[in-house]
């Protein structure tokens, strides 16, 4: 059974500082991995999805890696702003069976300090 | 503009009584998941479709029930057998067929036993 881990469990850091969020996964059978942001309270917004044969993923101040052999995923948030706090959440599609179901990771927690 | 509107944002459920949840999507989207959110943990899927009149219990499934009737509609009901119904659940759909498509996340509902 597929499971997802995320590293640390939470992250506080000053504004202006570039960060990383670390994800990890069991099996290697996937159709891609997602990352999302989620704000206290509310539904989960999509940031970037990196597809199986990516390497990685690019939008604005942020870069999502996947090295899938070895089960992992990087998010890179560039000059962090106070705007990023939020808790992000990697999810991968399994390629076993035809569910296209999302295994979710249970978050980093960001806080970025005026 | 397209998506996935849940529907109550906020429910509250007294002992022993059955309550529904809405989920409706105008994405054109086949498939379509519930997932639940515990404080601290990350989702878990309760039910999902991915056609008309078909669904399939996911991790965590006793004490709800689903139907898909139509593409766009995908309710929710959470029993009196659930005995920890307290929590957030989110609605999501992706398209079937296209690994390089991703989830697409409603704003969710929050659920409270009074």
């Amino acid at each position: 059974k597929q499971e997802v881990t995320q590293i640390p469990a939470a992250l506080s850091v000053p504004e202006g500082e570039n960060l990383v969020l670390n994800c990890s996964f069991t099996d290697s059978a996937i159709y891609n991995l997602q990352w999302f942001r989620q704000d206290p309270g509310k539904g989960l917004t999509s940031l970037l999805l990196i597809q199986s044969s990516q390497r990685e993923q690019t939008s604005g101040r942020l870069n999502a890696s996947l090295d899938k052999s070895s089960g992992r995923s990087t998010l890179y948030i560039a000059a962090s702003q106070p705007g990023d706090s939020a808790t992000y959440l990697c999810a991968v599609m399994g390629a076993r069976g035809s569910a296209r179901q999302l295994t979710f990771g249970s978050g980093t927690q960001l806080t970025v300090l005026p | 503009d397209g998506g996935i509107t849940q529907s109550p944002k906020y429910l509250f459920r007294k002992e022993g009584q059955n309550v529904t949840l809405s989920c409706e999507q105008n994405l054109n989207h086949d498939a379509m998941y519930w997932y639940r959110q515990d404080p601290g943990q990350g989702l878990r899927l309760i039910y999902y479709s991915q056609i008309v009149n078909d669904f399939q219990k996911g991790d965590i499934a006793e004490g709800y029930s689903v139907s898909r009737e139509k593409k766009e509609s995908f309710p929710l009901t959470v029993t009196s057998a659930q005995k920890n119904p307290t929590a957030f659940y989110l609605c999501a759909s992706t398209l079937i067929g296209a690994q390089d498509y991703g989830y697409t996340f409603g704003s969710g509902t929050r659920l409270t036993v009074v």
